[in-house]
């Protein structure tokens, strides 16, 4: 079936380093999305990751894929009070309309 | 950069009533999706457009919900009757021919009392 899975919560302090995990179900995505959406807001995409890759590295972001057991992490170096928000993972089913599946977030708590 | 808009940001509707939530895609997007977005619950997926037709419908999008593109470049949503359940955040996505690039509106808050 078509499921992807997340913890739900993360409380890091201010400086540390976050890490969000996420397992997803197809095999054949070409591509894994990272969303954030703060307190009422809209889904901001905060980096993606081609499936022929095992690392992506953006400033203070470290997305790193494991194809064989379909898991897919987001690292969040010296995480700062701006990063608290909900962090949702996110898979494409192309032979269903290009159909995104989403994870069920994980807020990620930042304390100063 | 391209935004996909979403109008209204809030609706307040009365049980019963139709409401219609309206989008406006980036323009050379190809593909039109719905998802919505329940209070502290996952996003979930309403339905996808293609080609002037619906490619894909969630156990979600009963015959109570339809979409529409009128006009070449506004993709809207119906909700025929409003049921209270109905209240959630509703997103528009739209997306290129690549199989990347996906673009979602800011929502549109349904409150439905």
């Amino acid at each position: 079936g078509e499921d992807v899975e997340q913890s739900l919560f993360l409380s890091v302090r201010e400086g540390d380093s976050s890490v969000i995990n996420c397992t997803y179900t197809d095999s054949s995505s070409t591509y894994l999305y990272w969303y954030k959406q703060e307190p009422g807001a809209g889904l901001q995409l905060l980096t993606y990751i081609f499936s022929n890759m095992d690392m992506k590295q953006d400033q203070r972001l470290t997305v790193l894929l494991n194809k064989k057991d379909k898991h897919l992490s987001l690292r969040i170096a010296d995480t700062q009070t701006g990063d608290s928000a909900i962090y949702f993972c996110a898979e494409p089913i192309y032979n269903q309309g290009g159909k995104l599946i989403f994870g069920q977030g994980t807020e990620l708590s930042v304390k100063p | 950069e391209p935004e996909v808009t979403q109008t209204p940001s809030h609706q307040v509707t009365q049980m019963g009533q139709e409401v219609i939530l309206r989008c406006v895609p980036i323009s050379n997007h190809l593909y039109f999706y719905w998802y919505r977005q329940i209070l502290g619950q996952k996003v979930e997926f309403l339905v996808s457009f293609y080609n002037n037709e619906i490619s894909e419908k969630s156990e979600i999008f009963d015959d109570q919900f339809s979409v529409e593109r009128p006009d070449g470049s506004n993709f809207t949503l119906k909700i025929r009757s409003t049921k209270l359940e109905d209240s959630a955040m509703y997103f528009c996505a739209s997306k290129d021919k690549s199989n990347y690039g996906y673009t979602f509106g800011s929502g549109t808050r349904l409150t439905v009392v």
